[in-house]
């Protein structure tokens, strides 16, 4: 299916665990991006890449690690989970225009 | 004080009503404007995007950018329950890099 593609969906773990969110997209946009939507806050940059190998800190960068080896790929990973990242993220793509495509989200609960 | 501010509702509106949902910003480097629209447990989607000041129209959706005021709208003629979601604006500047920042959102309800 064309389009942008989340998984887990849900996913729930304990503090101090490793989790890795996936993103695949399948336009091959240069641009990719993580971002955690919470309550009050909005939609806040965790990460970003402008192509393969190239990616770049957000606004809320602190406990989260990137990569992104081929061009569909941008898995986002919490080296060690708190509870302050429970939250909805959402990885997004753009292509020509400055117009984002979301993915569905990854609802992520940290006990 | 935040760069874009968005009341975040909730607004109820009958149906059949026009619907104005508005942004302001601070930052006079903001060039590119957009509208997404949030349902319920899912991704925003893209409703419209302008480039500089003006207005756009797409059917029933009107955005209008008033850059001198800082000041962004989006308006729904004839709204329908399937109106009903989280509307975000968002602004983009493309100064050496580029930076995006999102409204919090309006959660609006139209009512049948």
């Amino acid at each position: 299916d064309a389009g942008i593609t989340q998984s887990p969906r849900y996913k729930i773990t304990e503090t101090g665990r490793q989790v890795t969110l996936m993103c695949h997209q399948t336009w091959s946009h240069s641009y990719m991006f993580w971002y955690r939507q919470d309550l009050g806050h909005g939609l806040r940059l965790i990460y970003y890449s402008a192509a393969a190998d190239i990616t770049d800190k957000g606004e809320v960068p602190d406990g989260y690690v990137v990569s992104r080896s081929k061009t569909e790929n941008f898995p986002l990973t919490l080296e060690s989970a708190t509870r302050s990242q429970t939250s909805v993220y959402f990885c997004a793509s753009m292509g020509d225009a400055y117009g984002y495509t979301f993915g569905s989200g990854t609802r992520l609960t940290v006990v | 004080q935040k760069e874009v501010e968005q009341d975040p509702g909730p607004l109820s509106v009958p149906e059949g009503a026009i619907v104005s949902l508005n942004c302001t910003y601070s930052n006079s480097a903001f060039q590119y404007f957009m509208w997404y629209r949030q349902y319920s447990r899912k991704g925003p989607e893209l409703l419209m995007y302008t480039y500089s000041s003006g207005n756009k129209e797409d059917g029933r959706f009107t955005a209008q950018v008033d850059k001198s005021s800082k000041y962004i709208s989006l308006f729904i003629r004839d709204s329908q329950p399937s109106d009903s979601a989280t509307y975000l604006c968002a602004m983009t500047a493309h100064t050496g890099g580029f930076k995006t920042i999102f409204g919090a959102g309006t959660r609006l309800f139209v009512k049948a």
